[in-house]
């Protein structure tokens, strides 16, 4: 029978282009965020994190921009890469107790 | 390299049957969390500890589900008795202070 799961958006950018996988987050008292990346049978990875009292934070090769005002978060990565390919998802933390809330996702798919 | 280890890695099993997965956080962390993976409702946090001590579990169905940290160093989730929706990847994920969780590999776990 036909399977129906969470329709996850993708994103498809090619080899060398920057990415931008955007977030919508819910709760304005939310104050640190964190996007992680999840490889395919892999648990999710750290990639990068900000807290509200920031509006970006540059990694390596990554970057996460925050807009509090539009509750909107997205992060950036420069020169994709193959091994960027995954599914990305953005976690938000009100406070309580290091409880995170996790968004559904974004498959980045990179294309040769 | 200080990872989040979990056992096992993959479970088949028949409905009815107790199933349980361990977990051992990175050492020196103190907060312990469990979430569960499916296609259908994403990734959702179904129980943490800070110190060994739970402090939330209201994501976890009470009645078949039972998770505990018998030392710090091992953390466990228990299904008794399993059913087929039970089926999912389950994350063990563990931090400390900041609000950095850092994942293990899962264990998926299907039950027939």
């Amino acid at each position: 029978g036909e399977s129906v799961g969470l329709h996850l958006p993708t994103l498809s950018v090619q080899e060398g282009d920057n990415s931008i996988i955007n977030c919508a987050y819910s709760n304005s008292a939310s104050d640190y965020f964190i996007w992680y990346k999840q490889e395919s049978g892999k648990g999710p990875q750290f990639i990068i994190d900000i807290r509200s009292n920031m509006d970006k934070r540059q990694g390596q090769r990554v970057t996460v921009l925050l807009n509090k005002t539009v509750k909107h978060l997205s992060l950036q990565i420069a020169a994709t890469q193959p091994g960027d390919s995954a599914v990305y998802f953005c976690a938000e933390n009100t406070g309580t107790a290091s409880k995170l809330t996790f968004g559904t996702g974004t498959r980045l798919q990179v294309t040769l | 390299d200080a990872r989040v280890t979990q056992t096992p890695r993959h479970k088949v099993t028949e409905m009815g049957q107790e199933v349980t997965m361990r977990c051992q956080p990175i050492l020196g962390h103190n907060t312990v969390f469990w979430y569960r993976q499916t296609m259908m409702q994403g990734l959702e946090l179904l129980a943490y500890f800070r110190n060994r001590a739970p402090l939330d579990d209201s994501g976890m169905p009470k009645d078949r589900f039972s998770a505990e940290m018998p030392d710090a160093t091992l953390a466990t989730l228990k299904i008794q008795p399993s059913e087929p929706r039970d089926s999912a990847v389950y994350f063990c994920a563990s931090g400390f202070k900041g609000n950095e969780q850092y994942f293990g590999p899962g264990t998926r776990l299907t039950v027939t």
